[in-house]
């Protein structure tokens, strides 16, 4: 079993849809869970990052964690073509901050 | 800015040969790292370094060295390229604690002919 899982998808919405990522994991040591985004041929960027239960909101972005049942979602609102990328989550434990990574969600949105 | 910068952004080599890919971060992050990014795969971890001249294997090292001579420059090696080496190949790095953030290149993409 891998340590982080994600739905690959591709995930394609009409614009101004709300889109809900997720991702699910093992290891209850994860402490830090963050969401990249990721545009085509470039690297990740960071999005969002959390270390505790519940929701962190950032304009029209939410990332939301519960810790037990080891399940992380971002949510976009009001979705955007801009907003087409591939996202990855991504955990870790401190301090040696190795990263663990889902392997990504495609996401088209459709103007 | 902070800034992480891969040497190149494509590549073409032939089987066999030694390739270098070079990353220099600006930040003074103690932590450096190298993945490679394939369909369906997600990112897996090549090599990791925590300090100058310190390495430590990550989940796929095999056909891949490493080299950290000083702390903003992190240098991946591919002693003799082979065709299941083509991929983009990231690199990231952290400064340990409280900030997790890893920033990251703008990515290689590799290819071996």
């Amino acid at each position: 079993q891998k340590e982080v899982e994600q739905d690959p998808g591709p995930l394609s919405v009409p614009e101004g849809a709300i889109v809900s990522l997720n991702c699910t994991y093992s290891n209850s040591a994860f402490q830090y869970f963050m969401w990249y985004r990721q545009y085509s041929r470039k690297g990740p960027e960071l999005l969002m990052y959390t270390y505790s239960s519940g929701n962190k909101e950032d304009g029209r972005f939410t990332a939301q964690v519960d810790k037990s049942s080891k399940y992380i979602s971002l949510f976009i609102r009001d979705s955007q073509p801009s907003d087409s990328a591939t996202y990855l989550c991504a955990m870790s434990i401190p301090p040696g901050n190795q990263f663990y990574f889902g392997t990504g969600t495609s996401l088209t949105v459709i103007p | 800015d902070v800034k992480v910068t891969q040497s190149s952004r494509y590549l073409v080599k032939r089987t066999g040969e030694k390739v270098f890919l070079e990353c220099v971060q600006d930040m003074d992050h103690e932590n450096m790292f190298w993945y490679r990014q394939d369909p369906g795969l997600g990112l897996r971890l090549i090599y990791f370094s925590y300090d100058v001249k310190m390495k430590e294997k990550g989940d796929i090292p095999e056909g891949y060295s490493v080299s950290r001579e000083k702390k903003e420059r992190f240098s991946l090696i591919l002693e003799s390229a082979s065709t299941n080496q083509t991929s983009m190949y990231l690199c990231a790095s952290t400064s340990p604690g409280d900030s997790a953030e890893a920033f990251f290149g703008q990515g290689t993409r590799l290819t071996v002919v």
